[in-house]
């Protein structure tokens, strides 16, 4: 049973608009939220990460938003580029192991020029 | 240069002849991660280990072995592979140390089981 489910399973953005990607948990013990972003050949790498003692996180045009009551985060990619286009993993994990990551399906985002 | 290093990148197998997968970090990490990705599925982990001679089961470990006899490497085996764990593989690594438990990656493992 998926623990982290995430949404939508794949995203077409037009360059400059605003990428949203959705991710649910079931797990309260979870607190700490990190988003990977995944280029084709390579391995993930950490984009952004939240834990659930703030409600939004911004670096860049990058912002994760956090709503712990509704078990949720989200991640917004601002003025998308094509540069953008990757596959983006949400994930969860219990501190304070930084061993065990549980991910979510992952979303398939392209940017059109 | 920081870097999880995993060989080979590429394997094509036969149900049931035995196989290893390297994996090496330079980082001096104590925590490794073997997962595996597959589509609409994400990234599952297989097994972990907090450090030299500590290993514990993920989340699918069926199938798999590890060991972790040096702090740098963590090898994944296959005893005797089936074709269901065709799949792309990936080793983490990560520092054990605080707030930060950002999983550095390797390069992944493309595997064919035949």
């Amino acid at each position: 049973q998926q623990q982290v489910k995430q949404s939508p399973q794949s995203l077409i953005v037009q360059k400059g608009g605003i990428s949203i990607i959705n991710c649910a948990y079931e797990n309260t013990a979870f607190d700490y939220f990190p988003w990977y972003q995944q280029f084709p050949g390579k391995g993930p790498a950490l984009l952004i990460a939240i834990r659930p003692d703030v409600s939004e996180k911004k670096e860049g045009r990058f912002t994760i938003s956090f709503n712990k009551s509704a078990k949720q985060f989200s991640l917004h990619i601002m003025d998308s580029q094509p540069g953008d286009s990757a596959t983006y993993f949400c994930a969860a994990s219990k501190s304070p192991s930084g061993s065990r990551l549980t991910f979510g399906e992952g979303t398939q985002l392209t940017v059109n020029p | 240069e920081a870097q999880v290093t995993q060989n080979p990148r590429y394997l094509i197998t036969v149900t049931g002849k035995k196989l290893t997968v390297t994996c090496s970090q330079n980082m001096n990490h104590e925590y490794m991660s073997w997962y595996r990705q597959d589509p609409g599925l994400g990234l599952r982990q297989i097994y972990y280990s907090m450090n030299v001679e500590v290993t514990d089961k993920g989340d699918v470990p069926e199938g798999y072995k590890v060991s972790r006899k040096e702090k740098r490497n963590f090898p994944l085996i296959l005893e005797s592979p089936s074709p269901n764990q065709t799949s792309l593989y990936f080793c983490a690594s990560s520092k054990a140390s605080g707030r930060t438990d950002t999983q550095y990656f390797g390069p992944g493992t493309r595997l064919t089981v035949l």
